[in-house]
């Protein structure tokens, strides 16, 4: 069954820490990519989302994503948190089946202190 | 303007009582979305529509689960007979197009407890 790991659950940083979330899924076929992001008390919202092209993906907040195909992953990156990113961050998977399926890992509670 | 919304944000519900959940997703988004997220866990897929129709149901745990779109705007998520099991938090999502690359909008959720 396809699927999405993310390693770690919970990660504490200090302010400046660079930042790394790791994400794997299992699936050989061809994917969108996606990091949403769950601020306290708001809704989920996207992050950054990959489907083609550069596999080093921008997105909002100064955060980036690295798509490696080999690997099966799709890193989240930042090179300085602040207190604001304090979130639960979630990988999803959306594999071209026919079908419309999105696939979500468990989500990483990152904390920041100030 | 205005964002996914869904109601009741809270319910709870005796082992056996059926419910329905509804979602009001962004006025012209053609695809809708219902997730269940369990407890520490990530959103898990129930069940998608295009417009009105039901293109995707696999994700829905049993036949006492049902969604209905019937004008292809506001849903509704169902579930008969409610089980311990069943207590999570239900999600809708909507995005613009059918195209699995498009943002989805989530809304704030429905937290379900079933006693």
């Amino acid at each position: 069954a396809q699927s999405v790991s993310q390693h770690n659950h919970h990660v504490i940083l200090s302010e400046a820490a660079s930042l790394e979330l790791g994400c794997n899924y299992s699936y050989g076929g061809t994917v969108n990519l996606f990091w949403y992001v769950q601020y306290p008390g708001q809704h989920l919202q996207l992050l950054l989302k990959y489907f083609s092209g550069d596999p080093l993906v921008k997105g909002i907040k100064g955060f980036e994503a690295e798509f490696i195909k080999s690997k099966f992953s799709f890193n989240l990156r930042k090179p300085s948190v602040q207190w604001s990113d304090t979130a639960e961050y979630f990988c999803a998977v959306s594999p071209y089946t026919g079908g419309f399926k999105t696939i979500f890992g468990a989500g990483t509670r990152l904390f920041v202190k100030a | 303007g205005a964002g996914v919304s869904q109601s009741p944000r809270y319910k709870v519900a005796k082992r056996g009582q059926d419910v329905a959940l509804r979602c009001d997703p962004i006025s012209g988004h053609v695809s809708l979305f219902w997730y269940q997220q369990a407890l520490g866990q990530g959103p898990e897929f129930l069940t998608y529509f295009q417009n009105e129709a039901q293109l995707d149901k696999s994700g829905l745990p049993s036949d006492r689960f049902f969604a209905e779109r019937p004008e292809g705007s506001v849903s509704t998520l169902k579930i008969q007979r409610t089980q311990q099991e069943d207590s999570a938090v239900y999600l809708c999502a909507s995005s613009w197009s059918g195209n699995q690359r498009d943002e989805q909008f989530f809304g704030p959720g429905t937290r379900l407890t079933v006693l």
